[in-house]
């Protein structure tokens, strides 16, 4: 089935600095969609791509939408203590009424 | 605005006891309903799905199940818990369209003893 790959697990940044995450796959979607998670809360729709090679900012995040619609990634720049939380990716191909995740990335802000 | 409420936020069951656990969506209609499932803190399980009153369908097999007795509620129930059961129970909702995006409650942890 389908699969999206965030990597790694965990990322662990100073304060101030941008963090990039990318999304793979090996196959096709028409949407990708960027989450983040507070601990103990649910996801939160951070930023919603749907052309291929669409760029989209929301605030201090920038987001992108693969050329190839195999990927996505998300930028956080000058990052501050409330960046901290889950990152998932997901992507939908048009095709039923689900959504793919992948595993989530862990991110840390250390002040 | 849409609003997406979910009870009760925590929940702490012996094993072998009921489950019940709600979700209700406030500010749209038809929505698309979602349950998923996080264990420690990480990847998101889909456990059911439903596209319309009466309509279910079952991702993984288990000893869950879910119903929508009306157009904006969504439940998911036990008859008996087991110990693997426990984790973070998330309802979702989604338009279906366009870009199918979900909007996630806040969750309820549940906690089988």
């Amino acid at each position: 089935g389908q699969q999206l790959n965030q990597s790694p697990q965990s990322m662990f940044i100073q304060e101030g600095e941008d963090v990039s995450m990318n999304c793979t796959s090996s196959s096709i979607f028409n949407t990708w969609l960027w989450y983040k998670q507070d601990p103990g809360e649910g996801p939160v729709l951070l930023i919603a791509l749907y052309k291929a090679g669409e760029l989209t900012s929301n605030g201090r995040l920038t987001a992108q939408f693969g050329i190839t619609r195999k990927d996505s990634f998300l930028n956080i720049s000058a990052s501050i203590p409330s960046d901290v939380g889950i990152y998932f990716c997901a992507g939908y191909t048009g095709a039923n009424s689900k959504l793919t995740f992948g595993k989530g990335i862990t991110l840390s802000v250390r002040p | 605005s849409q609003t997406i409420h979910q009870w009760p936020a925590t929940l702490v069951q012996p094993v072998g006891s009921p489950l019940s656990l709600e979700c209700t969506v406030e500010g749209t209609s038809n929505p698309n309903l979602y349950w998923y499932r996080q264990a420690a803190g990480r990847g998101l399980q889909l456990l059911f799905y439903s596209v319309g009153i009466g309509q279910i369908s079952s991702e993984v097999p288990q000893n869950l199940s879910a119903s929508r007795p009306q157009d904006r509620q969504f439940i998911l129930s036990s008859k008996k818990l087991l110990l693997s059961d426990s984790g973070f129970y998330l309802c979702a909702w989604g338009t279906g369209t366009g870009g199918n995006e979900q909007y996630f409650g806040p969750g309820t942890r549940l906690t089988v003893t």
